[in-house]
């Protein structure tokens, strides 16, 4: 069975480091053509992509966010962790991590988190 | 990197078929056939429904289907069922990144 949760904090401070960690089971990230990602959902607003981790350690980043945001893995603990700089309000949204579908060339999600609302305020 | 446009909203009967549209660029769904969409009920994790512009999930009932014409992708759901309602996302591959539409809200009448 294959799960995944994410956790932090529910809410930061304008100008704070977010620092999101997705722990997941049923898979492994050293498994080659695994990918874990992250996407993030304001309130009543649409889904926007983040950042995706490969099983190789490759990572690709949204180009609107790339300066503000890293992605690593430690594969011993199943766990991906995001860190997104600079939080401003704009940023309170729901931030999912999701599991890239283990085939050569998949760039859809298969498994996706509960989800967690990070709210950013002072 | 623009968001890729979806109707606001569409809306059918039950039985009924609707469609929905997501209209990108040639640097993205135009460029390649990794288009996939995703439905999700209020409150819950998005759901993957079609991948690679028409494959389903094994689970996906096949009133799903998906297509893809120039820089323009489409949903269609056949036999609507009250279950249907919710919002749903194209995704499209960008090259480097992922790039979700705007969302649709689908409303079963």
């Amino acid at each position: 069975q294959i799960t995944l949760k994410e956790s932090g904090p529910t809410l930061v401070k304008p100008t704070q480091t977010l620092t999101l960690t997705c722990t997941f089971s049923g898979f492994s990230l050293s498994t080659s053509e695994v990918g874990v990602g992250w996407v993030r959902q304001p309130p009543g607003k649409a889904l926007e992509w983040l950042a995706l981790i490969y099983w190789n350690d490759n990572k690709r980043y949204s180009p609107s966010l790339k300066n503000r945001l890293t992605i690593t893995k430690d594969t011993s603990k199943n766990q991906v962790v995001l860190t997104m700089t600079n939080m401003d309000p704009v940023d309170t949204a729901t931030y999912y991590c999701a599991r890239r579908l283990p085939v050569a060339g998949a760039r859809y999600f298969d498994y996706w988190g509960q989800g967690t609302l990070v709210t950013v305020s002072s | 990197q623009s968001a890729l446009t979806q109707p606001r909203s569409v809306s059918g009967s039950p039985g009924q078929s609707v469609t929905i549209s997501c209209t990108g660029t040639s640097s993205d769904i135009g460029a390649n056939n990794y288009v996939s969409w995703y439905q999700q009920h209020p409150g819950k994790a998005p759901k993957l429904m079609i991948y690679d512009v028409t494959m389903r999930p094994s689970g996906v009932p096949d009133r799903f289907s998906g297509s893809k014409s120039g820089n323009t992708a489409s949903l269609t759901i056949s036999g609507l069922q009250a279950e249907d309602e919710a919002d749903y996302y194209c995704c499209s591959f960008a090259g480097a990144y992922l790039l979700f539409g705007g969302g649709t809200r689908l409303t079963v009448l």
